[in-house]
């Protein structure tokens, strides 16, 4: 186990396409967070799960914005008619349900939105 | 509302010198507070918590009440701990993370 693992690492789309992320939790997490960060700013929370259930959405994610986690294993976040305001690095964390204070992050998926 | 305030971006100290970086936060509530650090091309991790009261790379932080503020401090600062450090807080059934805007710290020969 590698850790927590995102896919693409970097995605250049135009504005108004839709693009969709994958983020791979280090096995047996059975907690799992999405982050965005913006240039300058530390992580903001957008949503997390806890095994396959969306526990919270931050006033953040807009209707465009939708995450899931079937199976309670991997987890997808998709945006749908991207724009420009989109652009960020999208973080996903995972946690133990023994040691829920410990957040373990992969390296994150660069948006970039023209 | 829960906010959480890094006042300095850049930091720049000499190798063997002390340095702090400050952090205040405001949480209606109990909050855990965390220190994240992010080397370069690393993913971002985790350093301090303060409920774990403990030392990790010489680094120590101690969470004040009453000022709301949990300080980041090592007394001999190295080449090594040159990095992006992030100030979180969470509550403490969520664990979601609040984060500053981060301090870049380097630490100069």
């Amino acid at each position: 186990d590698t850790g927590v693992s995102q896919d693409p690492r970097h995605k250049i789309t135009k504005r108004g396409q839709n693009v969709t992320f994958r983020c791979d939790p280090i096995s047996e997490h059975n907690r799992l967070y999405w982050y965005r960060q913006t240039l300058g700013q530390g992580p903001e929370f957008l949503t997390y799960f806890q095994n396959e259930a969306q526990l919270e959405k931050s006033r953040l994610l807009s209707d465009r914005f939708s995450a899931e986690r079937p199976k309670g294993s991997f987890s997808t976040l998709e945006i749908q008619r991207t724009e420009q305001g989109d652009s960020a690095m999208y973080l996903c964390a995972s946690t133990l349900a023994e040691v829920p204070d410990t957040q373990y992050f992969g390296p994150g998926t660069r948006l970039t939105v023209l | 509302a829960q906010r959480v305030t890094q006042p300095e971006k850049l930091l720049s100290v000499f190798k063997g010198a002390p340095v702090e970086l400050k952090c205040n936060y405001s949480y209606s509530g109990s909050p855990e507070l965390f220190w994240y650090v992010q080397y370069s091309r690393q993913r971002l991790q985790l350093l301090l918590r303060h409920i774990s009261r403990e030392s990790i790379k010489g680094f120590t932080a101690d969470l004040n009440k009453g000022e709301t503020s949990f300080h980041l401090k090592k007394p001999f600062a190295q080449e090594e701990d040159s990095a992006m450090y992030y100030c979180a807080l969470s509550g403490s059934n969520d664990y979601k993370l609040s984060f500053g805007a981060g301090t870049t710290v380097t630490v100069r020969a």
